[in-house]
């Protein structure tokens, strides 16, 4: 199956920095790409995706760009504020309907005041 | 708006004993899922289902059964719980039709068996 490996798995920045979160996915039939943002003690949620057609997708302060050719993708968040602070997850899948979405390990960010 | 729901929130085992954690959705999605969540390991996925009736295994399975005899509810049953099954379990569900692809997660089931 796919492998998803997610770096770095704790990152601390200065609020108003920028924070990037890289993960790398071994199966080149991997089409669809999400993050999700886990708050503590919360459930994730989607806050983007992106699909191997797009190599960038931006919302508001985050984007995501994706190289096919390397096999890896990353999550960019600009102006970072206390209320990012939380753990990210990439995932992969070759099928939207997600029943074979493999995550990385998660990246807990820390935005510091 | 009630989304995903699982209970209980909650639970201690004892090694041996079985018990069933409960997951409903009220979206009407074909699509649902149940994953395990172990400290710096991410998301597993134990369990998947695409409808009534049809369910399959994911990566790590062994250890635990599911059912989905309806759209909305897709238990997740523990038999003959171990310490290595202690972890944050999240039943969560998809409608297999959105260009997005987003999953739906409940708030988490924190099970540990002594």
């Amino acid at each position: 199956g796919e492998n998803v490996e997610q770096h770095p798995s704790t990152l601390s920045v200065q609020e108003g920095d920028s924070a990037v979160i890289k993960c790398t996915y071994s199966d080149s039939a991997s089409n669809y790409f999400p993050w999700y943002k886990q708050e503590l003690g919360k459930r994730p949620q989607l806050i983007i995706d992106i699909r191997s057609n797009v190599g960038e997708k931006k919302d508001q302060r985050i984007a995501v760009t994706l190289n096919k050719t390397a096999k890896h993708f990353s999550l960019h968040i600009t102006e970072t504020q206390p209320e990012d602070s939380a753990v990210y997850f990439c995932a992969a899948s070759y099928r939207t309907g997600a029943n074979n979405l493999f995550f990385g390990t998660g990246t807990r960010l820390t935005v510091i005041p | 708006n009630a989304g995903v729901t699982q209970t209980p929130k909650f639970r201690i085992l004892k090694i041996g004993q079985s018990m069933t954690l409960q997951c409903a959705q009220d979206m009407n999605h074909n699509y649902m899922y149940w994953y395990r969540q172990d400290p710096g390991m991410g998301l597993k996925l134990i369990y998947y289902s695409v409808g009534a009736g049809i369910t399959d295994k994911g990566e790590v399975p062994n250890g635990y059964n599911v059912s989905r005899s309806t759209t909305e509810d897709f238990p997740l049953r523990l038999e003959l719980a171990a310490p290595s099954q202690t972890s944050v379990y999240f039943c969560a569900s998809a409608s297999g039709t959105s260009v997005t692809g987003e999953l739906f997660f409940g708030e988490g089931s924190r099970l540990t068996v002594l």
